[in-house]
């Protein structure tokens, strides 16, 4: 079965550049969307970005100044870079997919989650 | 700025029913916003109930079910059971944006 694992630092220095790598194992990375949210500690879910196999690429208007998504379908990875984070990136971060099926004729049924991993802002 | 909007939190006894909603600050929830809905227990990944509305997982117990109920989406869970205990969460898309909001979340207690 598909399975996603996100991995990159867990410390980042205040005003550097955060980067992810989301690995998707047991099946292939084309015709999905892939997106990133995040979760700070006792907090909701927050919608980070996505991005297509084609490496077309939608962003959260309140952070798409500091995202950027890319996709490597001959690692079957995919990546996040959220650059100047402060402390408030602090957060679990998670990658997941989005297939289509049912009365999605697009992929808008976000079906598997990688584990997360936690990324803490701090100098 | 978008926002939307779940009840804090619901109790619920065991084996009986119980409807969270979900909430557009820009209006009426249609089927256009393709709701997702998603349980959350503590230390663990969101697990994927619903999508597009109504559409259920293969793994998505029976008990839970999607609608749009009065302007907003809605999940219901019948016959709840323990182990439903949980945060959940709806997502919806707004297309014209071509971004998603998670909705505000919703702890579920069975007690």
């Amino acid at each position: 079965q598909v399975q996603l694992q996100e991995s990159g630092p867990g410390l980042v220095k205040p005003s550097e550049t955060l980067s992810l790598t989301c690995t998707v194992s047991g099946g292939s990375i084309s015709s999905y969307y892939w997106s990133w949210i995040r979760q700070p500690a006792g907090k909701g879910l927050e919608w980070i970005g996505r991005i297509y196999t084609s490496g077309s690429t939608n962003y959260n208007p309140s952070l798409k100044s500091r995202v950027t998504m890319s996709v490597d379908t001959s690692k079957n990875q995919f990546s996040l870079k959220l650059s100047s984070v402060t402390a408030a990136d602090t957060a679990v971060y998670y990658c997941a997919r989005a297939t289509s099926g049912g009365d999605c004729y697009w992929p808008c049924a976000f079906d598997i989650w990688g584990q997360g991993t936690m990324v803490t802002v701090s100098s | 700025q978008t926002v939307v909007t779940q009840e804090p939190s619901l109790t619920v006894s065991p084996g009986g029913t119980v409807t969270l909603t979900c909430a557009s600050s820009t209006g009426a929830v249609t089927s256009g916003y393709y709701p997702n809905w998603f349980q959350q227990k503590p230390g663990q990944a969101p697990r994927a109930l619903i999508y597009s509305t109504s559409n259920k997982h293969s793994w998505t117990p029976a008990r839970f079910s999607g609608s749009l109920l009065g302007g907003k989406a809605a999940l219901t869970l019948s016959g709840v059971q323990p182990e439903d205990e949980a945060e959940y969460y709806c997502l919806l898309y707004y297309g014209g944006a071509q971004s998603y909001v998670f909705g505000t979340g919703t702890k579920v207690t069975v007690l």
